[in-house]
């Protein structure tokens, strides 16, 4: 079965400390992965796309097949990092379909 | 810049009622998609179409139907609105292989 699982719901950290948000797949060929954020009030929008490898406002991600992964990750959090973040699995690039995660909030402490 | 434009912020509505919401993008864009969003159980895709008058169903269709008459236009039908329906509705439109793009979403209450 395709699943995405972000197995934490919250996670909240200081201003300044190292931040990974966990994203696990579940898929049997070879994905294409993404993370989307949503800010207080705002639209849904992308962060960053795995075949894409950059780094946005400070985040990157790497995708590991063997552990069928894609963590986001960030050295040092800012206030303003805090939001909504969902991981996404794309079956299919020729529909857009997307398969998301649970959504993990990040909320960063001053 | 995309624009995906969701036809209500808010919308109020009661059991029974046939609800209609309506989804516009600007891009030309072959691919359309409804969501809804609730915690802990982050989006989940009802309906999506890859074309005018092609829809397909996505996890949870049971209860709404679409309309894709126009390229640019998505509508969202809840055909006898109950309130197990209430929750935030999320549309999305993208060109085939590029990411989506969201709407601001609608906050549907059944009473």
């Amino acid at each position: 079965a395709q699943r995405v699982t972000q197995p934490e719901k919250l996670l909240s950290v200081f201003k300044g400390a190292p931040v990974e948000l966990k994203c696990n797949y579940s898929y049997s060929g070879s994905p294409e992965l993404f993370w989307y954020v949503q800010y207080s009030r705002q639209r849904l929008q992308l962060l960053l796309r795995h075949i894409s490898r950059e780094s946005i406002k400070g985040f990157t991600a790497d995708l590991n097949k063997g552990e069928t992964s894609f963590h986001l990750k960030k050295p040092f959090a800012q206030e303003e990092d805090s939001a909504m973040y969902y991981c996404a699995l794309s079956p299919s690039s020729n529909t857009g379909k997307l398969i998301f995660g649970q959504g993990t909030t990040l909320q960063v402490k001053p | 810049d995309v624009k995906v434009t969701q036809s209500s912020r808010y919308l109020v509505k009661r059991t029974g009622e046939k609800v209609f919401l309506e989804c516009v993008q600007d891009m030309d864009h072959e691919n359309m998609f409804w969501y809804r969003q609730d915690p802990g159980l982050g989006l989940r895709l009802i309906y999506f179409s890859y074309d005018v008058k092609m829809k397909e169903k996505g996890d949870i269709p049971e209860g709404y139907s679409v309309s894709r008459e126009k390229k640019e236009r998505f509508s969202l039908i809840l055909e006898s609105a109950s309130t197990n329906q209430t929750s935030m509705y999320l549309c999305a439109s993208s060109q085939q292989g590029m990411p989506q793009h969201f709407g601001d979403g609608t906050r549907l209450s059944i009473l």
